[in-house]
């Protein structure tokens, strides 16, 4: 089986500071694993995915992930935030067996930047 | 290009009824998958169907059921309506069952009185 676990629900930090947002997951196969950004009443939105080649991810908006095998970490990090980070953030897991793709969502992490 | 389209955008039901949900894929994928968002969590699978045939089903009981038609767009249908059935139900497109990105559309909001 697989998991993810989120470890904050909720970060706040000052508009300019460092994101640090992170994830923990377990899967007895090579994951897939992603991290998508929800803004209030909108849809989800793929920031970046690791599957199996670079182990430092970059996505979109500046955020950038590092896959730790080691740890079974997934963190999710961006030099400096801007209000409009402002957002839930979900890790997900992906396992293709079985012929199909199913995502593995973590409880999410909410990001409030402060002015 | 348009992206994924879901209707309706919101929807209240009382409880005992059914519901159907309708997703339409991005043009050229062949896979769409249903997941379910309560307030507060992570979305949980519930279907993955591909070329018009169930290739996996989460944790959901018999109630939820969905079909895919053969221009790839898909329904939910939920039958006789529980309050825990209040969330926002995601369709999710890609490009077949394996791909490994799949495209969320802005969901259906369901309000179970």
């Amino acid at each position: 089986a697989q998991s993810v676990t989120q470890l904050d629900s909720h970060v706040s930090v000052s508009e300019g500071t460092p994101v640090l947002l992170r994830c923990n997951y377990s899967s007895s196969y090579s994951p897939s694993l992603f991290w998508y950004v929800q803004h209030p009443n909108k849809g989800l939105q793929l920031l970046l995915k690791y599957t199996s080649a670079a182990t430092l991810v970059k996505g979109i908006n500046g955020f950038e992930a590092e896959f730790k095998k080691s740890e079974t970490s997934f963190h999710l990090t961006k030099p400096s935030a801007h209000m409009s980070d402002a957002a839930e953030y979900f890790c997900v897991v992906s396992d293709p067996r079985g012929g199909r793709r199913a995502l593995t969502f973590g409880s999410g992490t909410r990001l409030q930047v402060q002015p | 290009d348009a992206g994924v389209t879901q209707s309706p955008t919101h929807l209240i039901k009382t409880r005992g009824q059914h519901v159907t949900l309708r997703c339409s894929p991005i043009s050229g994928h062949k896979s769409v998958s249903w997941y379910q968002q309560v307030l507060g969590q992570g979305p949980q699978f519930i279907f993955q169907y591909y070329e018009k045939e169930e290739r996996g089903r989460g944790n959901f009981p018999d109630r939820f059921s969905a079909r895919q038609f053969p221009n790839y767009s898909s329904e939910l249908n939920v039958n006789a309506l529980l309050l825990g059935d209040s969330a926002l139900y995601l369709c999710a497109s890609s490009f077949d069952s394996l791909a490994d990105t799949q495209y969320f559309g802005p969901g259906t909001r369901l309000t179970v009185l």
